[in-house]
Parts: structure tokens; sequence; C-alpha cells
């Protein structure tokens, strides 16, 4: 059964640090990697999808990386923002195109 | 476009009553998901719907059914609802299958069952 862990859960850092969130996966076959944003009392918004072919996507100030035997992606935030500040979340589609999903960091940028 | 909306926001249950989460996209999507998330777990699939007329079941499907008679609506509903059922429902929907096209997200049902 594929899990997928995100560490740190919780993230504080300073308006314009560059910084790195971690979410690892058991089950290398997978056919891509989401990352998503949560804001509070709201639904999910894509940022980044990544095919499992692929080794990175960019959008802007993000950059998520794919090490698919490693089981593990990373999403890079250039230039923090307070507006940056939200849960990031990150999925794995396996078989049968379902999404497992881990736990989120919860990141708070402060000025 | 208002994409994907849920009715409703909020709902206080009690234990043994029913009721249906409604869950509307304009999109045109063909695929439709439902979702809860629970502190502490990630978003688990509940059911889904690759059509109109379709359904099937996700990771955590039992206690719900779901519907897809048109196919812009996918309906979830709780026949007798239990206190392990509160959580944050969410709907999403894809043109295409889920990972390969994006999925766009409802804001969410709270519910809470007493």
């Amino acid at each position: 059964k594929q899990e997928v862990t995100q560490i740190p859960a919780a993230l504080s850092v300073p308006e314009g640090e560059n910084l790195v969130l971690n979410c690892s996966f058991t089950d290398s076959a997978i056919y891509n990697l989401q990352w998503f944003r949560q804001d509070p009392g709201k639904g999910l918004t894509s940022l980044l999808l990544i095919q499992s072919s692929q080794r990175e996507q960019t959008s802007g100030r993000l950059n998520a990386s794919l090490d698919k035997s490693s089981g593990r992606s990373t999403l890079y935030i250039a230039a923090s923002q307070p507006g940056d500040s939200a849960t990031y979340l990150c999925a794995v589609t396996g078989t049968a195109s379902k999404l497992t999903f881990g736990t989120g960091t919860r990141l708070q940028v402060t000025l | 476009n208002a994409g994907v909306t849920q009715t409703p926001k909020f709902r206080v249950l009690k234990t043994g009553q029913s009721m249906t989460l409604l869950c509307a996209q304009d999109m045109n999507h063909e695929y439709m998901y439902w979702y809860r998330q629970d502190p502490g777990m990630g978003l688990r699939l509940i059911h889904y719907s690759v059509g109109e007329g379709t359904t099937a079941k996700g990771e955590v499907p039992d206690g719900y059914n779901v519907s897809r008679l048109k196919k812009q609506n996918f309906l979830l509903g709780l026949e007798s609802a239990a206190p392990s059922q509160t959580s944050v429902y969410f709907c999403a929907s894809s043109l295409g299958l889920a990972g390969v096209d994006t999925q766009y997200f409802g804001p969410g049902t709270r519910l809470t069952v007493l």
C-alpha cells in the first residue's frame, strides 16, 4: 500500500527566505506526483504536476523535483512571501489512477 | 465559471440522521470524486465516477452512497450518520483521469455528527 509522508508537519520562515518542502513515498511505481496548496477553510489548488518521466517542473517561484527511484520529491519556494502561507500537500498517482495524499506541511511566512 | 461548488458548506447531524451532499461542476468534466479529510491523515477517496451514470468505490466507501445522474452533478449520501463520519468532505473533478489531468477541488463541506 502506498504511503506518502511529508516532513516537517509545520514550518515557519521569515519573509524572503528560500525554502524546501519534502515529500516521500514508499512505492516508486507511480504515474506522476502533484503538489497542491490548501488555504484555511478552502479546497485544494493544484500547483505543479510532474510526470514520472520528468525530473522537475517550474512555475514562477516554485520548482518541484522528482526522484522516482528513491521515492522523493521536493518543492522549492524562492523568495518566500506572506501570501505563500498555506498548507502544501503532495499526492502520487498510482494504479487505477488513484491519488494518495500526504498529510501536508503547514507553512507560515512571517514579516 | 463557478468551477466546482459544494452544498452545503456546513452541517451538523445527529447520529442516525441522513443527508446528501451536492457537488456541481460547470467545466464539462467526465471524472468526479469525493474525498474526506481528517486531522493527521491525508485526503482519502470515498467514491468516484468516470462518467454520467457510473460510480465506483474508493478507499473508504463504507457508510456512503453516491449517484451521478447528470454529468455535472455528483451526490454523496449518508444514510445513517455516525460520529466517525465527522470530517471535511471535498469534491473534485477532472477532464481526464486523475493524475493525468489536473483535479479541481470544491471549497469543502464541514460535517459534524453528534
